[in-house]
């Protein structure tokens, strides 16, 4: 296992329409996390899982967009009736556990960049 | 809500000089991790910092973590052209989740 892994690369589509990105963490981690990067912008969180329970959501993550880990290993993010404000790189990251006093450290995967036309 | 910048936005540097950027949080962080993302890559973990005060160095890097605990600090002496990217804090607020830092772009010039 070399890394986090994320699919597609890229993915266009039109507004409206509706997506799907899938991670697949390094192995033995139980944390997953999702963000979305703008251009020029840091990664900005969005949701997190714990094994396959999602523990904390933003408040950046509308009804319209909806993540799963099923079975605690790939998650997927869904994202319906895209709007072309979802324009982004959507990060996949995961860890193992937390240090004493610290956060885990978090591996990223390669993105998905979505272009919504 | 919960804020981190960054400062300078871009720095532009000639091969050889030093290069600093300086992370402010608006509350008080638990610790804080320094990410580098390279042109059209993602984000690479390169240091946490936990306690109050902390230095640690990796080579040519250095970072600090205030007294406070609500700022953090990146330097790196004499830059080399591979030290080009997007240098991040990200804040750690006794939760699981980070609070990405706005990112300092480098570049550096041979």
């Amino acid at each position: 296992d070399t890394g986090v892994s994320q699919d597609p690369r890229h993915k266009i589509t039109k507004r409206g329409q509706n997506v799907t990105f899938r991670c697949d963490p390094i192995s033995e981690h139980n944390r997953l996390y999702w963000y979305r990067q703008t251009l020029g912008q840091g990664p900005e969180f969005l949701t997190y899982f714990q094994n396959e329970a999602q523990l904390e959501k933003s408040r950046l993550l509308s009804d319209r967009f909806s993540a799963e880990r099923p079975k605690g290993s790939f998650s997927t993010l869904e994202i319906q009736r895209t709007e072309q404000g979802d324009s982004a790189m959507y990060l996949c990251a995961s860890s193992l556990e937390r240090l004493a006093g610290g956060t885990d450290t978090q591996y990223f995967g390669p993105g998905t960049r979505l272009t919504v036309l | 809500g919960q804020q981190v910048m960054q400062i300078p936005q871009y720095q532009h540097v000639q091969e050889g000089e030093d290069f600093t950027t300086y992370c402010n949080s608006s509350t008080t962080l638990s610790n804080i991790q320094w990410y580098k993302q390279r042109p059209g890559g993602h984000p690479v973990f390169l240091i946490q910092l936990v306690k109050s005060g902390e230095v640690k160095k990796q080579k040519r890097l250095t970072f600090q973590f205030g007294e406070a605990k609500k700022n953090s600090s990146l330097h790196i002496t004499a830059t080399q052209t591979t030290d080009v990217g997007t240098y991040f804090c990200a804040g750690g607020i006794y939760t699981d989740k980070l609070i990405f830092g706005t990112g300092t772009r480098l570049q550096v010039f041979p």
